[in-house]
């Protein structure tokens, strides 16, 4: 069974151009949480979904972020018109059921983005 | 705000000695979870604590929690080289998200 898969590993962007961070969750995981952890700092949570649904978006930014979790495929986190703040690891984590649940969460390597 | 902060920010220690890590939080907590990660690696769960329980143990790891006074320990006993890295404690409340803190940095020398 394998882990939460993220992928690329790291992705270089220049200011203004797209990038797409994608999240295979674990086999028979329905929940994707994406958090974003900044050099030094602990990880900041951004967006809970959960299959086609977006549960709590309370810390995604509103502006050029979203993400998505379709019924077939990954999830994916979309940062439009990148900027050098959004340079930072992008960890996404999934779970068989909602973590209040008690239920433990398996994180991915995350995504190392890099704007130049 | 913040809800988990860890304390120290950095620990160096020797190999064989006992490594403690404490964290503190704001708010009313279903369960509290430490993490591990290695340099510019993803994060490896530890060990989970709810928030009836006050102690857990798993291998050479030890948590305790008292939600009276919002804090939790993680000791490492005897530890190793490889057990450098940065430590995580991560708060689920009723939101059903985890909140982490910002991490203690432990250095074990060899």
């Amino acid at each position: 069974n394998a882990g939460v898969m993220q992928n690329p590993r790291h992705l270089v962007r220049r200011r203004g151009q797209e990038a797409r961070l994608r999240c295979s969750p674990m086999k028979g995981h329905s929940h994707v949480y994406w958090y974003r952890q900044l050099p030094e700092e602990g990880l900041k949570f951004m967006v809970y979904l959960q299959k086609e649904n977006i549960i709590d978006e309370s810390g995604m930014p509103k502006e050029r972020f979203s993400a998505e979790f379709p019924k077939e495929g990954p999830s994916i986190l979309r940062i439009q018109q990148v900027v050098r703040g959004d340079s930072a690891a992008y960890f996404c984590a999934s779970s068989a059921t909602r973590m209040r649940a008690n239920t433990e969460a398996f994180f991915g390597q995350g995504t190392r983005l890099t704007v130049v | 705000s913040q809800q988990g902060e860890e304390d120290p920010q950095a620990l160096s220690i020797q190999e064989g000695e006992n490594a403690t890590m404490n964290c503190s939080y704001k708010t009313s907590i279903n369960n509290l979870q430490w993490y591990r990660q290695n340099s510019g690696r993803g994060l490896v769960h530890l060990i989970l604590i709810r928030s009836n329980e006050r102690e857990k143990h798993s291998g050479r790891l030890r948590v305790t929690l008292d939600t009276s006074k919002k804090s939790s320990s993680l000791l490492i006993t005897a530890s190793r080289a490889a057990d450098t890295a940065s430590y995580f404690c991560a708060t689920e409340g009723n939101t059903g998200k985890l909140i982490f803190g910002q991490g203690t940095t432990l250095q074990v020398k060899p």
